[in-house]
């Protein structure tokens, strides 16, 4: 059975900063991963998604994420926070595509101005 | 863009009330979702659907059953509501090739069940 973890329910840092949200999933085959957002009172929205080849995934609004098998890890990372990327974010692994995707519980990224 | 309606944004509802939850979907996609979101919890997967009549049961089924008599409508359907599932409710689909296509969510029903 897949399944995900997310590290810290919440998560802030201040504007301009480093923004570093963390995953680690477990799966029996390779997995596919992913991040979605979800902005206040909107449904969620694929941030960037890593099924196979290059392991540095780039996303939107300068997300970006790394799959790293050894460490079973796809941390979501950001140079420079900026306020609008305040929302929750999720992470979540398929072994068979979109069906059945397992989802982490939410990490809610405040940007302190 | 595609697009997955949620018919109701909020929904308040009586312990033991029957409760349709619709859901709309306009890009002709195959793969049909419910998940429930709770605090904590994160996503939970309560029943997908493959095509028109066909389902299957996620994670959490018990208390839900679901309808897909059209290929863009997927609905949710609480038999007898109980207090615990009072929840945020999401809608996604995507189409058959899902290995390259991101699940499109709606904007969500929160349901209050008193």
């Amino acid at each position: 059975a897949q399944s995900v973890t997310q590290l810290g329910s919440h998560v802030s840092v201040s504007e301009g900063a480093l923004v570093l949200l963390r995953c680690n999933y477990s799966s029996s085959v390779p997995p596919y991963l992913f991040w979605y957002v979800q902005y206040p009172n909107q449904g969620l929205q694929l941030l960037l998604k890593y099924t196979t080849g290059a392991t540095l995934v780039k996303g939107i609004n300068g997300f970006e994420a790394e799959f790293k098998k050894s460490e079973t890890s796809f941390h979501l990372t950001k140079p420079s926070a900026h306020m609008s990327d305040a929302a929750e974010y999720f992470c979540a692994v398929s072994d068979l595509g979109n069906e059945k995707l397992t989802f982490g519980t939410g990490t809610r990224l405040t940007i302190i101005p | 863009d595609v697009k997955v309606t949620q018919s109701s944004r909020y929904l308040v509802k009586r312990t033991g009330e029957k409760v349709f939850l619709e859901c709309v979907q306009d890009m002709d996609h195959e793969n049909m979702f419910w998940y429930r979101q709770d605090p904590g919890l994160g996503l939970r997967l309560i029943y997908f659907s493959y095509d028109v009549k066909m389902k299957e049961k996620g994670d959490i089924p018990e208390g839900y059953s679901v309808s897909r008599e059209k290929k863009e409508r997927f609905s949710l359907i609480l038999e007898s509501a109980s207090t615990n599932q009072t929840s945020m409710y999401l809608c996604a689909s995507t189409p058959l090739d899902r290995n390259n296509s991101p699940l499109h969510f709606g904007n969500g029903t929160r349901l209050t069940v008193t």
